[in-house]
């Protein structure tokens, strides 16, 4: 699986966008880009993911740049409980039986301020 | 709730002893995934079974094994438990043959080792 980097920590007033960044300049053209969060201790939650298209859904937005190398996560209104850290991950469509692991990295630690 | 359970959520233990950690997935998957997170090596992936089968090892010793049973519940075992061992052990489950795939995570065992 490409290997993504993201930022160790970042902080965001309560209400205002959190734009999360992530590099995978690796990235080959099967393999899509998936976002999971995990609070304190709790199993990690999946937001999003796409391929190559902005993507957008009820919890964030998900924007890839045209050379698929980077994308951000849109958190568009922060609030106290998307305190978490987030995980970029890069991996090819799992279909059928396929192998559908998730490699987490050491994710973006993402901290809403009042 | 993501719809996966696990049993128990706490659990202590000594040195040498060997315990089992009990994940039932969310009703109609057929992959279950095993993960372990302690605080020096992150989210690490273990193993994964599909149908019964398994698919996938990621860094699983030899101590611990799993099994996916014939109702799709799974166990992992964990023996001749070392200090180290303590961490906290996520089960996932996914409905593979979906275009999303997305992973679903139980809420953990944390598992003490003294």
């Amino acid at each position: 699986d490409a290997k993504t980097t993201q930022p160790t920590s970042m902080d965001c007033a309560e209400g205002r966008a959190a734009n999360l960044p992530c590099n995978h300049s690796t990235i080959s053209g099967n393999e899509y880009v998936y976002w999971y969060r995990q609070i304190h201790s709790q199993g990690p939650q999946y937001i999003i993911h796409g391929l190559k298209n902005n993507e957008t859904n009820e919890m964030a937005s998900l924007i890839i740049t045209e050379d698929r190398k980077s994308s951000t996560l849109i958190l568009p209104h922060a609030t106290l409980r998307d305190t978490a850290v987030y995980y970029c991950i890069v991996r090819p469509h799992a279909g059928g039986t396929s192998y559908g692991k998730l490699t987490f990295g050491q994710g973006t630690i993402l901290t809403v301020h009042p | 709730d993501s719809g996966v359970t696990q049993t128990p959520k706490h659990l202590i233990t000594a040195t040498g002893q060997r315990v089992t950690l009990r994940c039932s997935p969310r009703s109609g998957d057929l992959s279950v995934y095993w993960y372990q997170q302690s605080l020096d090596q992150g989210l690490q992936f273990l193993i994964q079974y599909y149908n019964g089968e398994e698919r996938a090892k990621g860094n699983i010793l030899e101590r611990f094994s799993a099994q996916q049973f014939p109702d799709l519940h799974s166990e992992l075992n964990l023996s001749s438990l070392e200090l180290g061992d303590s961490a906290l052990y996520f089960c996932a489950s996914s409905s593979p043959g979906t275009y999303n795939e997305k992973l679903f995570f139980g809420s953990g065992t944390q598992l003490s080792v003294l």
